[in-house]
């Protein structure tokens, strides 16, 4: 059976204070590893897929990077704009329970 | 980018009543769907899933014939929510991916009171 952690369920910094958040995973055989951002009262929006251990992509602020075990996604200089619940989750499709991310100005 | 369309963002019925929502992928063919029902501050709980053609796939515990899922073309999904109660209040999201890809894509939710 597929599993996905998130960790940590909740993180606040401040504006411009860079930092990482963890997805562990347990599958046979990873297909797929994504990202969502999701705001309050809306659906999740896609960020980025990783297929393989050392696989990285990059959007703005944010950079999602990959190994066998888990993924991160490190938000550099984060802007109070960024606060959402990220979600990470591998094919299945099963999901984390996500990560609430508050950045105060 | 890849768009899912889903209507209604929010209605109100009254307990008893039966209610559809609808999820369509707007600029490409989606040959699976998924239906997701989400309470507050909890991640998403996948309800169904369906591949355009056939039957859906319910996940253990939930009821086939109070949540109807049909998908009968490679654009749209619907599920309807029969005899609706307060306790089907909820937050339903969609996804949609198409054939032979990995990612699926959301729709905008819907909100679902009965009262």
């Amino acid at each position: 059976e597929d599993q996905v952690t998130q960790s940590p369920e909740a993180l606040r910094l401040q504006e411009g204070e860079s930092s990482s958040l963890n997805c562990s995973y347990t599958v046979s055989g990873l297909r797929g590893l994504f990202w969502y951002r999701q705001d309050p009262g809306k659906g999740p929006e896609f960020l980025f897929t990783l297929y393989s251990a050392g696989e990285e992509k990059e959007k703005e602020r944010l950079k999602a990077t990959l190994t066998k075990k888990e993924s991160f996604l490190h938000i550099t200089a984060p802007k109070p704009e960024d606060s959402a619940t990220y979600l990470c989750a591998v094919q299945g499709p099963t999901f984390g329970r996500g990560t609430s991310l508050i950045v105060h100005p | 980018g890849a768009v899912v369309s889903q209507h209604p963002s929010w209605v109100i019925c009254k307990s008893g009543t039966s209610v559809k929502i609808e999820c369509r992928s707007l600029d490409f063919q989606a040959t699976t769907m998924f239906w997701y029902r989400q309470f507050p501050k909890q991640s998403l709980m996948l309800m169904a899933t369906s591949n355009e053609g056939s039957k859906a796939t319910y996940e253990q515990g939930v009821e086939k014939d109070k949540f109807l899922i049909n998908h009968a073309s490679l654009t749209l999904s619907t599920l309807t929510v029969t005899s609706a109660h307060p306790e089907d209040s909820s937050f339903y999201i969609c996804s949609a991916r198409a054939t032979g890809t990995a990612e699926a894509f959301f729709g905008q939710g819907t909100r679902l009171t009965v009262v």
